[in-house]
């Protein structure tokens, strides 16, 4: 079945290194992808998506491109600062069933330490 | 900007008791969602709907009900809590359609004693 597979954390970086977050994924035809960011004590908040292959999500600085051939989808910025510490989720939309339904990875608990 | 509000931040209940959490969309989405977030489990879905009076099961949906009386509200019910129902729940709304992003709300955290 479909399935969101993303590093474990913790993952703990000095403020300005560069941030990965590997994500992969398992799905039937052409899912959407997504990046979601969970600060602590609040819900979850979509970061960036993509819809289709090659298709590059961007926004604060984070970057993932949606790569079909390696089904990819890996989070990327270039310089992490303190507001960044969070988990990050990755998720796919899947079809079939009730259409909008998103597939949740188990998260990766960010730490920048300054 | 989506707005999801749900009506606790924190709640303390007791064994056995009767707990409405509830949740309202501003965004006229078609489906909404209930999820229970633990450590280490990552978020599972409890209950979802497409439309007003319609419900399906998610992954988890023992020990839960849903109704969903109008498209703007959606609640859980938990019949009679138990103490392994202490976690935080995530209520999320979103556009019909493979693609849509969910917009969440801020959660509620739930103690049963």
């Amino acid at each position: 079945g479909d399935s969101v597979t993303q590093m474990e954390g913790p993952v703990t970086l000095s403020e300005e290194a560069f941030l990965t977050i590997n994500c992969t994924y398992t799905a039937t035809g052409y899912p959407s992808l997504f990046w979601y960011v969970q600060y602590p004590g609040e819900g979850l908040q979509l970061l960036l998506k993509a819809t289709k292959a090659d298709d590059k999500g961007s926004n604060k600085g984070f970057e993932a491109t949606y790569r079909k051939e390696t089904t990819s989808f890996h989070l990327e910025k270039g310089s992490v600062q303190v507001s960044d510490s969070a988990v990050y989720f990755c998720a796919l939309g899947v079809y079939g069933g009730s259409q909008g339904n998103l597939i949740f990875g188990k998260g990766t608990k960010l730490s920048v330490k300054p | 900007d989506v707005k999801v509000t749900q009506s606790s931040r924190y709640l303390v209940k007791r064994t056995g008791e009767k707990v409405f959490l509830e949740c309202v969309q501003d965004m006229d989405h078609e489906n909404m969602f209930w999820y229970r977030q633990d450590p280490g489990l990552g978020l599972r879905l409890i209950y979802f709907s497409y439309d007003v009076k319609m419900k399906e099961k998610g992954d988890i949906p023992e020990g839960y009900s849903v109704s969903r009386e109008k498209k703007e509200r959606f609640s859980l019910i938990l019949e009679s809590a138990s103490t392994n129902q202490t976690s935080m729940y995530l209520c999320a709304s979103s556009f019909f359609g493979v693609g849509q992003p969910q917009h969440f709300g801020d959660g509620t955290r739930l103690s049963i004693l």
